[in-house]
């Protein structure tokens, strides 16, 4: 099953903003959205958006997300040591009717 | 609050098999969808399969199809993964994770810390 694509890796630096991008087709992300997870080595992966841009309680709104087209982006301002992490997205694909994952970027903070 | 605990996880020989729990606790079992996902060392997540809310859909990926199956018991509040004719490339740390949703999305709001499986000779 096909994933979806994301740049494996992007660096920036301290308080500045990244933007980490997802790109499917039109029978996931371009359907349904993404939701976009944060996994910090040795922990489960937290959920840090979904639908595009609903955010569950708790989650900074320095994380937001957005979809154009295909291709969904998490944009994360004012970065902090405490965001670098691997980043992932998922969608749903409606014509494998399977859950699809994006590879992976790992954010590192300079 | 909302866990997940995943056990059953361990070493096991190529071609045998395995099942995997979750016990569930925090919230209305069967009110949600739940899935396995798996994740290889050092690589990154692979969807492995979901279950609805009521059982009554499942969805598996095309690598585990066949052999996987995926199961739950809501007088137990427990999630099943049996694990047959298992590879080496079937090693991994299984997490299972909530949908947000009765029914099945790719929001997965609550994971469990993981069982590992390693598939050696």
């Amino acid at each position: 099953q096909a994933g979806l694509t994301q740049p494996p890796s992007v660096s920036k630096g301290l308080r500045q903003t990244a933007t980490l991008t997802c790109t499917g087709n039109s029978n996931n992300v371009g359907n349904q959205g993404a939701a976009w997870l944060q996994q910090h080595q040795g922990h489960p992966p937290k959920l840090l958006s979904y639908r595009n841009n609903n955010r569950p309680s708790g989650i900074s709104e320095r994380f937001s997300a957005s979809r154009s087209g295909n291709t969904a982006s998490l944009t994360i301002t004012g970065l902090q040591p405490e965001d670098e992490a691997d980043y992932y997205c998922s969608a749903w694909d409606s014509s494998l009717s399977a859950v699809v994952f994006g590879g992976g970027t790992k954010l590192t903070v300079l | 609050q909302v866990q997940l605990v995943e056990s059953g996880g361990g070493v096991v020989q190529p071609g045998r098999s395995l099942r995997l729990s979750c016990a569930a606790s925090g919230f209305t079992f069967s009110s949600y969808a739940l899935h396995w996902v798996r994740q290889a060392p050092g690589k990154g997540l692979e969807w492995v399969a979901v279950m609805s809310y009521d059982g009554s859909n499942k969805y598996y990926a095309d690598s585990v199809k066949g052999r996987f199956t995926i199961s739950r018991d809501s007088s137990k509040n427990t999630l099943y993964l049996q694990l047959n004719s298992l590879r080496a490339e079937d090693t991994a740390v299984y997490h299972c994770a909530r949908d947000l949703s009765v029914v099945v999305t790719a929001t997965l709001d609550y994971w469990g810390q993981g069982t590992l499986v390693t598939v050696s000779s």
